[in-house]
């Protein structure tokens, strides 16, 4: 069946440091993998969204990367700062079916001052 | 510009009552979709719509039924609430097939069945 796993412990991580949270997944192929950020109490909010065909994507202090041959997104925060102390969902999205998106259980991430 | 807004915020509900959640978005998204988010668990989708008066299942549909009567809102029933209900619930909306289905989450109604 489709897996999708992410870094189950808590990451924390000293601020400034660059924190890295992975995204692995099996039996699926997705066009499409996506960041979202989830804050306690709320819901999660669109971060970045990477192609199957592109290695790497940047948004101001974020980085993703997508290895589709080892099945893995790695997603960066560098110069990392208290704010961005969250929950990071990773999703899979297919091009046809809406229905077929599945998502990550999230890492918990922790910036200390 | 309020994106999309869930009521209620709480509720708490005994075994065997039922409830509606109301969700209501203002992008004019085609897709709306009812997840559950358990913990350790990812969000779960419930019930999905890709456009007024249409609804599909996803991967947990049992104990739950929607409507799409107006491409603005979404609702989700419980007609016998049971303790496995307990969950918080987001709704979500996107643009229509073709697009990279980015979604847009509500802020949850965190549901308690006793």
């Amino acid at each position: 069946s489709q897996k999708i796993e992410q870094n189950s412990e808590a990451l924390n991580i000293q601020e400034g440091k660059t924190a890295t949270l992975t995204c692995n997944y099996t039996n699926y192929s997705p066009a499409y993998l996506q960041w979202y950020r989830q804050d306690p109490g709320r819901g999660p909010v669109f971060l970045l969204l990477i192609r199957e065909n592109e290695k790497e994507k940047r948004k101001e202090r974020l980085k993703v990367t997508f290895d589709t041959t080892l099945k893995q997104s790695l997603f960066h925060i560098t110069a990392s700062q208290p704010a961005d102390s969250a929950t990071y969902l990773c999703a899979l999205a297919p091009y046809s079916s809406a229905s077929k998106i599945i998502f990550g259980s999230g890492t918990r991430l922790s910036i200390r001052p | 510009n309020a994106g999309v807004t869930q009521t209620p915020k709480f509720r708490v509900l005994k075994t065997g009552q039922s409830m509606t959640l109301l969700c209501a978005q203002d992008m004019n998204h085609e897709y709306m979709y009812w997840y559950r988010q358990d913990p350790g668990m990812g969000l779960r989708l419930i019930h999905y719509s890709v456009g007024e008066g249409t609804t599909a299942k996803g991967e947990v549909p049992d104990g739950y039924n929607v409507s799409r009567l107006k491409k603005q809102n979404f609702l989700l029933g419980l007609e016998s609430a049971a303790p496995s209900q307990t969950s918080v619930y987001f709704c979500a909306s996107s643009l229509a097939s073709g697009s990279s289905y980015e979604q847009y989450f509500g802020p949850g109604t965190r549901l308690t069945v006793t």
